[in-house]
């Protein structure tokens, strides 16, 4: 069975600091995909980075990037120069050929002032 | 034991129809919610729930009607599907309403409308 794991339950990092948020995933499968989403007080679901199985470069959205290590079943979410905004809960989730999605149990994320 | 399950997994339907996708929670949640995640990827906030009432309502058309006859349910109701309405649908729950409890999410509902 496919799981998502994000075992860091929180975090809490000085502003303009960088912060790596961790998430392992278990698949046996070759093509799949992979998201970062922040999710902010109201619930809603922002969709901040994605990354396709078969690439092997890092997907990058401005202060985003990934570290990708697909043998090791890794998908970092790098966080530079942090800003107040970026507080919120982070889900990792895994998408198959299938469309079927897991989510982590998510990472708390604050940023101090 | 699943924690949220959903039903069904897929479902094909002729414009015009009517179509309810079911949710079930069995962790004794409070909180119940519905999110479309659209062809982008892009996963957006419908619904909440917070033992059978309403709290959050954003702004979908008055097509989607959702029903949580208890805690541990909450049904979405679709009348009239349009093309635009082909996505994948979440459900997911937590323990209460305030922002800080962990969200469960459901395997998804992939609805095609033809």
């Amino acid at each position: 069975a496919q799981t998502v794991t994000q075992s860091q339950p929180e975090m809490s990092v000085q502003e303009a600091e960088t912060v790596t948020l961790s998430c392992t995933y278990d698949t046996s499968e070759n093509n799949y995909y992979l998201f970062w989403y922040k999710q902010p007080p109201s619930r809603q679901m922002i969709l901040v980075i994605r990354q396709e199985a078969y690439k092997q470069q890092n997907a990058t959205e401005n202060r985003f990037s990934v570290n990708f290590q697909k043998a090791a079943k890794s998908f970092s979410l790098k966080i530079s120069d942090s800003q107040l905004g970026d507080t919120a809960m982070y889900f990792c989730a895994f998408m198959n050929r299938d469309d079927k999605i897991i989510f982590g149990k998510g990472t708390r994320l604050h940023i101090l002032p | 034991d699943t924690a949220v399950s959903q039903t069904p997994k897929y479902l094909v339907t002729q414009m015009g129809n009517d179509k309810s996708i079911k949710c079930e929670q069995n962790l004794g949640h409070d909180t119940m919610y519905w999110y479309k995640q659209d062809s982008k990827k892009f996963l957006k906030i419908m619904f909440s729930y917070n033992n059978k009432e309403l709290i959050i309502n954003e702004t979908v058309p008055n097509r989607f009607s959702p029903k949580s006859p208890d805690k541990a349910h909450l049904n979405l109701h679709i009348n009239s599907l349009e093309l635009g309405d082909s996505a994948v649908y979440f459900c997911a729950s937590s323990q209460a309403q305030t922002s800080t409890d962990t969200q469960y999410f459901g395997p998804g509902t992939r609805l095609t409308v033809l």
